[in-house]
């Protein structure tokens, strides 16, 4: 079955004490990207990878890093995070970046 | 540059009414279109897309949307209104040819139905 699959679906952690947030698909998309779902904001993009080893900054990606070492995965990570990352995060993959999107299921997460 | 408005963040419709949704877009070339829908606790999952051709577009589910190039519109309709529509949803525009070009989202509609 095509998924995107993310990990953890939720997570509440503490100020400062980095996490990892893993995305991996089985499409054998080239583009790959994270999100971030605010009320009444929308989703808006943190990162995008066009392939291995490319990697750019979308709208909001102050305070996330991004690696794609294999095409398959694509781990969103947080080394310090801070209460105004408390979010939803979606991973999505894609066969161009202006083609249709296949999202994984969504990770919440709380910072306190 | 590309942008999306969805006019009415929520919109409630009795069950068995029409739903519509309303999307417009702006972009410098020709567009991609898209609808996603996100039910709770779920990932978005894509309704329809326009790409070429028809300007009538058939998803799933029931929806349907037609792009209006001269009113630069992709609204989203369903004739008649199911509570398990009740969901949100988020128009989307990609602008083709340009090799870095993303999907750009709206900002989302809450469809409530009201039984």
């Amino acid at each position: 079955e095509a998924q995107v699959t993310q990990n953890p679906r939720y997570l509440i952690t503490v100020t400062g004490k980095k996490l990892t947030v893993t995305c991996s698909q089985n499409m054998n998309h080239e583009y790959m990207s994270w999100y971030r779902q605010d009320p009444g904001l929308g989703l808006r993009q943190i990162y995008y990878s066009m392939n291995v080893e490319v990697t750019d900054k979308g709208d909001v990606p102050e305070g996330y890093k991004v690696s794609r070492k294999e095409k398959r995965n694509f781990p969103l990570i947080l080394e310090s995070p801070s209460p105004n990352q408390t979010s939803l995060y979606f991973c999505a993959s894609s066969i161009q970046s202006n083609t249709e999107a296949f999202f994984g299921q969504g990770t919440r997460l709380t910072v306190v | 540059a590309q942008s999306v408005t969805q006019l009415g963040s929520h919109v409630s419709v009795s069950e068995g009414a029409l739903v519509l949704l309303r999307c417009n877009y702006s972009s410098s070339v020709p567009p991609y279109l898209f609808w996603y829908v996100q039910y709770p606790n779920q990932g978005l999952q894509l309704l329809l897309k326009y790409t070429t051709g028809a300007t009538l577009v058939k998803g799933i589910n029931g929806f349907e949307a037609e792009f209006k190039k001269s009113e630069t519109s992709f609204h989203l309709t369903k004739p008649s209104a199911h509570m398990s529509d009740a969901a949100e949803y988020f128009c989307a525009v990609s602008q083709p040819n340009f090799g870095n070009e993303k999907l750009t989202f709206g900002t989302g509609t809450r469809l409530t139905i009201i039984p």
